[in-house]
């Protein structure tokens, strides 16, 4: 089974740009979570979804973070506009009630 | 509020030893998960293991093994006979709650092993 797929794999912005992450969940899975990874704050959850809804955004720092998930296999993070500062690794993970958390790729995001 | 410290930051060993990863939790739940995960050079994280706060059993897969004590809210886990591609960034993480497994992880800072030839 494929595990989680997320694009892009890399992507350079300028500041002030709009940045989309997508993120495809195992199939099957209920739960997807968006955490951020930089070297001064380690790895953090931003969000996550339960059945498409969102249950916790409480680490989404600020209102130029947005995340979606309009059906089951598709979940969108998106950054606007974009600033240096939010220059992270992106991973998205997805787990079924009781079970693990699996993590994608990550997206490696670079803000100029 | 749920904590984890790997107080280790990096360590180095010489391919063939053993060697300890410690991990300490707080929480105020009784019922919790563990995880460790790694993350390679590559950058992916990785699963290794999962462990609730009803399951103190010691666990041992290959070369890998873990030791949970909640006496002392330890989850340590010993790599014996290390090789080079045990090299990476090791995570350990907790979550809370009956559910815990799908709600959020708190992970620690990450311990990086490098094991040299």
């Amino acid at each position: 089974d494929a595990g989680v797929i997320q694009s892009p794999r890399h992507e350079v912005t300028e500041m002030g740009q709009e940045v989309t992450l997508r993120c495809k969940p195992i199939s099957g899975h209920d739960y997807l979570f968006w955490y951020r990874q930089t070297m001064m704050r380690g790895l953090e959850l931003l969000i996550y979804f339960n059945n498409n809804v969102p249950i916790d955004d409480s680490g989404m720092p600020e209102d130029r973070f947005s995340a979606k998930m309009p059906n089951a296999s598709f979940s969108t993070l998106k950054i606007q506009p974009s600033e240096p500062r939010d220059s992270a690794v992106y991973f998205c993970a997805s787990s079924s009630r009781g079970e693990t958390q699996y993590f994608g790729p990550g997206t490696r995001l670079l803000v100029l | 509020a749920q904590k984890v410290t790997q107080a280790q930051t990096e360590i180095s060993v010489v391919e063939k030893e053993d060697v300890t990863l410690d991990c300490v939790y707080e929480t105020r739940d009784t019922t919790y998960y563990l995880f460790w995960y790694k993350q390679p050079p590559s950058g992916e994280l990785v699963f290794l293991i999962r462990r609730n706060s009803f399951d103190e059993q010691n666990e041992i897969s290959g070369r890998y093994s873990w030791n949970f004590q909640k006496s002392t809210s330890s989850f340590n886990f010993t790599i014996t006979a290390s090789q080079v591609v045990d090299s990476a960034v090791y995570f350990c993480a907790l979550s809370e709650g009956a559910t815990g497994a799908n709600s959020k992880l708190t992970f620690g800072k990450g311990i990086t092993l490098s094991v040299r030839p």
